[in-house]
């Protein structure tokens, strides 16, 4: 299958301060990733599509000016949380579809804790 | 929409035993149905997946089923293992390239 990285798999912050998440398709173009968030013992939670060279689309309630989503190239995503606070402690995922169009593959993961 | 439910939400056997995952969707037009593994702390991992046009798949001691008709479809684990132990997600596409994922099935092993 196919490759997505994702960096980096555990952050600690402080609260106020903005962290970045990247998400890179290894081993072929993406044109379309997926964020998702995660919140223990439950399922995923799609929180924006991105689009390579558009901007992002975002689900209901999700704040775009606090997570930030620039979709560059069609190998690399990234998604910034601006100014985290405590509740924005989660486990952030990445998403990739794959050469076909249709698989989806995903990134390791970035666990996100703000103090 | 899409909706999707997934039972049961926990799932426990004895090491050898089959593990059987259900899921319903609501949206007939759904013709694309993978299936998730996800370990704790990780992301999910695609470990087999089914199109409308097939009714079953199998992938060693892995399989799907789907029924159209009934819109459900099932995951089949046989001679389960404890590295089988996690939690699984299934999940559907319709229209467009959004899946939408079932609520996971916690999987656990005993040796």
């Amino acid at each position: 299958g196919a490759v997505v990285s994702q960096h980096p798999s555990w952050v600690i912050c402080k609260s106020g301060t903005s962290v970045k998440i990247e998400c890179r398709s290894l081993d072929f173009q993406a044109t379309t990733m997926f964020w998702y968030r995660q919140f223990p013992k439950q399922s995923l939670m799609l929180m924006a599509t991105s689009n390579e060279g558009s901007k992002a689309t975002y689900e209901q309630g999700v704040e775009k000016d606090k997570f930030l989503i620039n979709h560059a190239s069609l190998t690399l995503s990234t998604l910034t949380v601006t100014s985290a606070h405590p509740e924005d402690s989660s486990f952030y995922i990445c998403s990739a579809l794959g050469r076909i169009g249709e698989k989806l593959f995903f990134g390791s993961g970035t666990q996100l804790s703000v103090l | 929409g899409e909706n999707v439910e997934q039972h049961p939400s926990t799932l426990s056997v004895q090491e050898g035993d089959s593990a059987v995952i259900k899921c319903t969707y609501s949206d007939s037009a759904s013709n694309y149905f993978p299936w998730y593994k996800q370990e704790l702390g990780k992301g999910p991992q695609l470990i087999i997946d089914i199109r409308s046009n097939v009714g079953e798949k199998k992938d060693q001691r892995i399989a799907v089923t789907l029924n159209k008709t009934a819109k459900h479809f099932s995951l089949h684990i046989t001679e389960t293992q404890p590295e089988d132990s996690a939690v699984y997600f299934c999940a559907a596409k319709a229209a467009g390239n959004m899946l939408t994922f079932g609520g996971g099935t916690r999987l656990m092993v005993k040796p």
